[in-house]
Order: C-alpha cells, then sequence, then structure tokens
C-alpha cells in the first residue's frame, strides 16, 4: 500500500541532545513537508521541499534542519538549539504544482524533552 | 498572502445534532479548498475537497460548499454521532500547487 511513515510514534529526548525524526512516502510526491502542533493549536510549517536536494524554511524554522537527499524521504532533525521542542510532529507529501491534489500526511511523531 | 480563519472551539454537541462549522479564506486566483480531520493522536485525513467555484464536496455525511463570492467553505452535517468527535482543520491550495494553508482547527465533541 502507497503511504506515508513516520517513525518513531513516540520519542523522548534530553535537553541539550540532537534527534532526528524520520519521513518516508512510496508515493512518488515530489514535495513533502514538515509541521509542529501543540497542544490545542493548529499546525505551524517548519520546513518544506519541492523537489531533491532543495528546500525551504517555513515560519518556524529556527532550531530545526532537514535534508532531502532521496525523493522517498525527508528526515527532520530537531537540534539543541530549539528551546521548546516537546510537541506533535507532522510530516506531509503532495504532488508538485497540483493545487486540485490534497496533501497525504504521516501519523506523527510526538516529541518529549525529559 | 494565503491565509484560512476558521471557527474556534470546541463545539459541543448532541448526538444527532446539525453541525455547521465556518471557514472563509483569503487567496488569490481560484484556490482548491480541503477539510482534513485529526483524531485524537493520529495524523490528518482528508475529509472532502472542492476544486472550484460551487463545487460541493461530501463524504461520511458531511458537506461543504466552495462560495467564490463569500470565500467560505463551510463544513456541514446534518446528525452527528459521537464518532465524529475529532478536529477539523480547513485548508487551501493556492494555483500555484505548491503549499497547503491551514486554518487553526475547530474541536469538536459530541455527547451521547
Amino acid at each position: 500500500d502507497g503511504g506515508i511513515t513516520q517513525s518513531p510514534k513516540y520519542l523522548f529526548r534530553k535537553e541539550g541532545q540532537n534527534v532526528t525524526l524520520s519521513c518516508e512516502q512510496n508515493l512518488n510526491h515530489d514535495a513533502m513537508y514538515w509541521y509542529r502542533q501543540d497542544p490545542g493549536q493548529g499546525l505551524r510549517l517548519i520546513y518544506y521541499s519541492q523537489i531533491v536536494n532543495d528546500f525551504q524554511k517555513g515560519d518556524i524554522a529556527e532550531g530545526y534542519s532537514v535534508s532531502r537527499e532521496k525523493k522517498e524521504s525527508f528526515p527532520l532533525t530537531v537540534t539543541s538549539a530549539q528551546k521548546n521542542p516537546t510537541a506533535f510532529y507532522l510530516c506531509a507529501s503532495s504532488p508538485r504544482g497540483r493545487e486540485n491534489t490534497e496533501a497525504f500526511f504521516g501519523q506523527g511523531t510526538r516529541l518529549t524533552v525529559v | 498572502g494565503n491565509s484560512v480563519t476558521q471557527m474556534e472551539g470546541p463545539v459541543t454537541l448532541s448526538e444527532e445534532a446539525f453541525l455547521t462549522i465556518n471557514c472563509t479564506y483569503t487567496a488569490t486566483g481560484y484556490p482548491s479548498l480541503f477539510w482534513y480531520v485529526q483524531y485524537p493522536g493520529e495524523g490528518l485525513q482528508l475529509l472532502l475537497k472542492a476544486t472550484k467555484a460551487d463545487d460541493k464536496g461530501s463524504n461520511k455525511g458531511f458537506e461543504a460548499t466552495y462560495r467564490k463570492e463569500t470565500t467560505s467553505f463551510h463544513l456541514e452535517k446534518g446528525s452527528v454521532q459521537v464518532s465524529d468527535s475529532a478536529v477539523y482543520f480547513c485548508a487551501l491550495r493556492d494555483n500555484a500547487g505548491n503549499m497547503l494553508t491551514f486554518g487553526g482547527g475547530t474541536r469538536l465533541m459530541v455527547k451521547p
């Protein structure tokens, strides 16, 4: 089955550590996105990539980094510079340049700083 | 830039009540419009969509009509169930087709 997979579902990080969240898709989508969701809040865009080896900052990119070496993969690293990383992280993908198509979401990773 | 505004929640209804969640948008051109649903602890799932003016999207008893003249895409359901309790997000994708813009989400709670 085609889809988008995030792992792990739950992740715990000690203060001062970097941690990487995985996002893989087998939908052959060009565009991929990372969103952050805080309790009771909407989605805020962290980074997005419309093509391999290219990505752009979203609204809240500080303290995060990404790479896009393969079309299928768009990992997000939460660095120690991110002061409040505890949140629910959602990855999504979509075809590029087709405005009538939806984005597909993974099941999310809940990151907790301990 | 593009923006989506939806009514703040939570919206609390009794089972079998009528549901309306308002959504208005600002965008250039003719964006596509979407409603997503998020159940607790999960990602977002597409509920319905409409890609041009006057289109009606529908799924699982939910409906929304793309109103260009009022820049709105209100979500409605005639008779809600407890299982409809979730957070609902309105979103748009612009003509360039590259980005989704989301509203802030509306939590729906349906009581038996």
